[in-house]
């Protein structure tokens, strides 16, 4: 069966610090992988989505980036983190039709 | 881009109550689908709903797809506290094809349920 890894939980960083959140994905090959952001437990706003190895395609403009260097891999980085990166990020993966969520992270940037 | 309007924004219940929620959208999608959150956690998948028309249910719950292809219902019967959460509508617009799977979610719906 098909399992989604997201860490770190939770994660505290001051502001101008860089970020790096990653995403595994097992049991399934060549999925779409998604990067969401939550903010105030309210809507899912997409950031980036990925069809494959190092193809990323970003939806809104912001201060984050995507990567994907293996095929089950996707990572979410900052260079400097600002007090709006603040939010609960989600990974996410699916074949084509539902998506299926990790846990999430929760970042505090203060 | 387009949009889910999900309503109601919250509710509040008594336990055993009967709940109902509803998305609606001006553009046609090809599949529903109905998530819950837990706090500090992902959405979790409740239903999928792949035909203009269908019903399905998965023990309380129970939800359609609009044969107009633009709406969807979701109905819990006898709440219980463990309901308690955010409850999300999404839409895929297409079967595949370029849409790479990206869904549009509805803002969500806070329940509360009080024992």
């Amino acid at each position: 069966s098909q399992t989604i890894h997201q860490w770190p939980a939770t994660l505290v960083q001051p502001v101008g610090s860089p970020l790096s959140l990653e995403c595994t994905v097992e049991g399934t090959s060549n999925p779409n992988l998604y990067w969401y952001r939550q903010a105030a437990g309210r809507g899912l706003q997409l950031l980036f989505y990925s069809v494959g190895i190092g193809q990323i395609s970003s939806e809104v403009p912001q201060n984050l980036s995507a990567s994907r260097p293996q095929d089950r891999q996707f990572i979410l980085s900052s260079k400097k983190l600002l007090l709006s990166d603040s939010g609960f990020y989600l990974c996410a993966w699916s074949l084509g039709q539902g998506n299926t969520f990790g846990s999430g992270t929760r970042l505090t940037v203060v | 881009g387009q949009q889910l309007n999900q309503s109601p924004q919250s509710m509040f219940i008594q336990e055993g109550e009967d709940v109902s929620m509803n998305c609606t959208s001006s553009s046609i999608f090809n599949t529903w689908l109905w998530y819950k959150q837990d706090p500090g956690e992902g959405p979790v998948l409740l239903i999928a709903l792949y035909k203009a028309g269908e019903l399905t249910s998965n023990g309380r719950l129970t939800a359609q797809f609009g044969i107009t292809r633009k709406d969807s219902f979701l109905n819990i019967s006898a709440s219980i506290p463990s309901d308690v959460g955010i409850y999300f509508c999404a839409g895929l617009p297409h079967a595949g094809g370029t849409s790479y799977g990206k869904l549009t979610f509805g803002q969500g719906t806070i329940l509360t349920v009080h024992p």
